[in-house]
């Protein structure tokens, strides 16, 4: 079974820093990786997916991701980040071919200082 | 218009009643899907539904039982609600059972609070 794993609970930046936001999975095949945003008492919103094809991948937002099979991670990134990014990342992976749910992440909140 | 919106998106009720949680999609999806996030913000699937069929059922107990009348509506009754039961619950949706491949479209949570 899929699994995924964010190192970070917690991450505080600067506005107009960059960020990275971490994500390590485990899955035996080719995953779909989602990077999902929840702002404080609302839904998740998807920001990015990768599927297959080119590793970098661009989201909304301003966002992107680079999946690296050798590491297996999809890490996350912005090169300067707004006050209003201040928010819960999860990162998710699904099984192709395999079960149709989502794993997620125990996400990761991040911290945006003026 | 919300592409998948749940009712009510506040619930606070006393321990041992049953209560139930809507939801609907607007966007022609065939797969309807129940998370459950506590308090830690982990989220974990409990239900999914294909075109009001269940596909996906996990270890949860049989007091939460989902209710798919067609497939752009899933509902979650709870009954005997305990205190563990508090969290948030998202309704999702995906389309042709592929929600692993293309990703969800949540609604905004429902947070239930048993006291």
């Amino acid at each position: 079974a899929q699994s995924v794993t964010q190192p970070d609970i917690h991450i505080t930046v600067s506005e107009g820093a960059s960020l990275e936001l971490r994500c390590n999975y485990s899955y035996g095949a080719t995953p779909y990786l989602f990077w999902y945003v929840q702002s404080p008492g609302q839904g998740l919103q998807l920001l990015l997916k990768y599927f297959s094809g080119d590793t970098l991948v661009q989201g909304i937002k301003g966002f992107e991701a680079e999946f690296k099979r050798s590491q297996s991670s999809f890490n996350l990134r912005k090169p300067s980040v707004h006050w209003s990014d201040a928010a819960e990342y999860f990162c998710a992976v699904g099984a192709q071919g395999g079960s149709e749910k989502l794993v997620f992440g125990k996400g990761t909140k991040l911290t945006v200082n003026p | 218009d919300t592409a998948v919106s749940q009712t009510p998106k506040y619930l606070v009720t006393q321990m041992g009643n049953d209560k139930s949680i809507k939801c609907e999609q607007n966007l022609g999806h065939d797969t309807m899907y129940w998370y459950k996030q506590d308090s830690k913000k982990f989220l974990k699937i409990m239900f999914s539904y294909n075109n009001k069929e269940l596909i996906i059922n996990e270890t949860v107990p049989n007091r939460f039982s989902p209710k798919s009348p067609d497939k752009a509506h899933l509902n979650l009754h709870i009954n005997s609600l305990e205190l563990g039961d508090s969290a948030v619950y998202f309704c999702a949706s995906s389309r042709k059972n592929r929600g692993a491949e293309y990703g969800y479209t949540f609604g905004s949570g429902t947070r239930l609070t048993v006291v």
